[in-house]
């Protein structure tokens, strides 16, 4: 079954870049979405097709694409973005919808 | 007030079957995929299964598949999730989850539990 693979954890410093990686082998060819979670809520998404922005969602937000791997930035961290980060695509015939196994933003 | 709200989960035994059900609200329903997406505790987002605007067409994950049942009624503004032969691995909180024109998720239900215990 197709899989999509995240770090399980970045740590940085608050006014500090993160960057959170999603590879799989459909990303050429399927959009990417990413969704912020925090403790005890639902997810929220943050960024779709890529590269776009949800209104609502702040600016320090982005996302990029590169072959089979996309990236979240996160410019400016703040306290509030910790939480699980979670990348969501689809496999090759995109028939099923797929999420990577999360990645956990600790802000020092 | 755009919403989503889930409900029926319980306690079930394993091998036991159970339905689940999602409120839709603020928005037009039918012409909207809805998905189920469930988390197991502590563990990451689990994609379980879709069904289409009109319910012509379902898709479900190879854990939940031949055991789950997507439907929708949309005169009701719902959706259901009929679950047989449960296992343990399936205790986790459910959500309901609407897709938007963009193919994101873009409302989240606040989830049920459903507890898959002896």
């Amino acid at each position: 079954s197709y899989e999509l693979t995240q770090p399980p954890s970045v740590s940085v410093s608050p006014g500090q870049t993160a960057r959170i990686t999603c590879s799989g082998d459909a990303l050429p060819k399927q959009y990417a979405y990413w969704y912020q979670q925090k403790s005890g809520q639902a997810p929220v998404l943050v960024i779709y097709k890529g590269t776009e922005r949800p209104s609502g969602i702040p600016e320090r937000f982005s996302g990029s694409t590169s072959g089979t791997t996309v990236t979240l930035t996160i410019s400016g961290v703040q306290a509030e973005d910790e939480g699980d980060y979670y990348c969501q695509s689809a496999d090759n015939s995109g028939t099923y919808v797929v999420f990577g196994g999360g990645t956990k933003l600790t802000v020092l | 007030e755009v919403q989503l709200v889930e409900s029926g989960g319980v306690v079930v035994q394993p091998g036991g079957s159970l339905r689940l059900s999602c409120a839709a609200s603020g928005f037009t329903y039918d012409d909207y995929t809805m998905h189920w997406v469930r988390q197991a505790p502590g563990k990451g987002l689990e994609w379980v299964s879709l069904i289409s605007w009109d319910g012509g067409s379902t898709s479900y994950a190879d854990s939940v598949k031949g055991r789950f049942t997507i439907s929708r009624d949309n005169r009701k503004n719902s959706l259901y999730l009929q679950m047989n032969s449960l296992r343990i691995e399936d205790t986790a909180l459910y959500y309901c989850a609407k897709i938007a024109t963009s193919s994101a998720f873009d409302i989240w239900g606040q989830g049920t539990m459903v507890t898959v215990s002896s």
